[in-house]
Parts: structure tokens; C-alpha cells; sequence
């Protein structure tokens, strides 16, 4: 399975483009990139997810590198709602089987 | 507005009572997730079902943990007995996928059970 590896925190001003990154070196060809986020007390909220190309929803843009070792996490406008702990996380696809394998996170606060 | 619910939202127990703990997922969804969440662990998938059958169980220490799928509208969790390193958060997440094919895994996941075992 692989690991991903994140930032602990990240800090970001309200109304600015927040840039996350995520290390993901050991995917592999099947493996999708998926993004969640939770906000305290809360369970956790799906974002957006990708394989090879960038992808864009309401929510947020998803960059991956061509070797897709990395990818990066953009809220193009952050605002103080988007303060939360943002998952990058591989998917595992096995056919029946499929595990999202949750890191610790990066814990982004969105400042006034 | 389709949620996941989970009962109770707060449990308080001592060590060596049976806790039991419920999920409703969102109607038409045929998979269901229990996950623990603690500050050192993180997020843990203790298992996952589909159709109601469990595919997945490998994250849940078998020897006072069980999860079953009674039917497709209710999940449970129970722990007997429980311990205090028991106490976390207990995520219920339900999803819907259509196929094998399908790497569309978005989860819906519910309010959460803080559980705390004295």
C-alpha cells in the first residue's frame, strides 16, 4: 500500500490560495489520490481524487505530477471554514477490496 | 439531505462492560466503514462491509471486537469487554459502489461515537 506523507500544519491567509502538498512516492500505477478533509468534531469529508490527470470540482483542484509522486491540493480562496485537517490518502483499488490508508494529515488554519 | 447517523453520539462506560455501538448509512448505499480515530493513531479502518457481507476485518482485534450488518439499513459495533484503550472516536461511513471497476470511493461518514472507558 502506499504511503503518503504530509506537512504536519500549514498556515494560510483568508482569501488566498492554499497550496497543500502530498508525497506519495511509492504509488503505484492503480492507486488513486483522494482527498478528505475534517473539521474539529466532525467526521471526515471527501474533496476531490484523481489518478493521473489534474481534476477540478466546486471544491477544490487537484494537481498530480507526471510521475505521480506528489500531488498538491488547491482551495483557490481559502475562508476561515476551510480551517480543518486535509488527508491525502492512496486508495488502494483490489477489486472487492479497496482501503483508503489515512495518514496523520496536514492541519491547515486559515487566518483573518 | 441523506446522513449517516450514528448512536449514541456519547458513551461513558467502565472497563469490562459491553458497548454497542449503531450505524444507519445513507439509504441505497451498499458499503459501510467503522473506523477508530485517536490523537496518536489517527484514523484506523476496523472493518468494512459490502452488500452487508464483510469483506474486511482485518483492523479489528478479534477478541472483543464484532461488526455485523443485521440488515441493510442498520451496522453495529460492539466491544466486549471494553478497555480503557478502547476510548477514541468511532467513525461509521457509508458509500455506494456499483462495480469492481468503479474507483468512485467517496465515503459519507457520520457524526461519530466518542466512546471513554474508564
Amino acid at each position: 500500500d502506499a504511503k503518503t506523507t504530509q506537512p504536519p500544519s500549514m498556515d494560510c491567509a483568508e482569501g488566498r490560495a492554499a497550496n497543500l502538498p502530498c508525497n506519495h512516492s511509492t504509488i503505484s500505477g492503480n492507486e488513486y489520490v483522494y482527498w478528505y478533509r475534517q473539521i474539529h468534531s466532525q467526521g471526515p469529508q471527501y474533496i476531490i481524487h484523481g489518478l493521473k490527470n489534474n481534476e477540478t470540482n466546486e471544491m477544490a483542484s487537484l494537481i498530480i505530477t507526471e510521475d505521480r509522486k506528489s500531488s498538491t491540493l488547491i482551495l483557490p480562496h481559502a475562508t476561515l471554514r476551510d480551517t480543518a485537517v486535509y488527508y491525502c490518502i492512496a486508495l488502494r483499488y483490489a477489486g472487492n477490496n479497496r482501503k483508503l490508508i489515512w495518514g496523520l494529515g496536514t492541519s491547515l488554519a486559515v487566518n483573518p | 439531505d441523506a446522513r449517516v447517523t450514528q448512536t449514541p453520539r456519547h458513551k461513558v462506560t467502565e472497563m469490562g462492560q459491553e458497548v454497542t455501538m449503531r450505524c444507519q448509512p445513507i439509504l441505497g448505499h451498499n458499503t459501510v466503514f467503522w473506523y477508530r480515530q485517536t490523537m496518536m493513531q489517527g484514523l484506523e479502518l476496523l472493518a468494512y462491509f459490502r452488500n452487508r457481507a464483510p469483506l474486511d476485518d482485518s483492523g479489528m482485534p478479534k477478541d472483543r471486537f464484532s461488526a455485523e450488518m443485521p440488515d441493510a439499513t442498520l451496522a453495529t459495533l460492539k466491544i466486549q469487554p471494553s478497555e480503557p484503550r478502547d476510548s477514541a472516536v468511532y467513525f461509521c461511513a457509508s458509500g455506494l459502489v456499483l462495480s469492481n471497476q468503479d474507483n468512485y470511493n467517496e465515503q459519507f461518514f457520520g457524526p461519530g461515537t466518542r466512546l471513554t472507558v474508564l
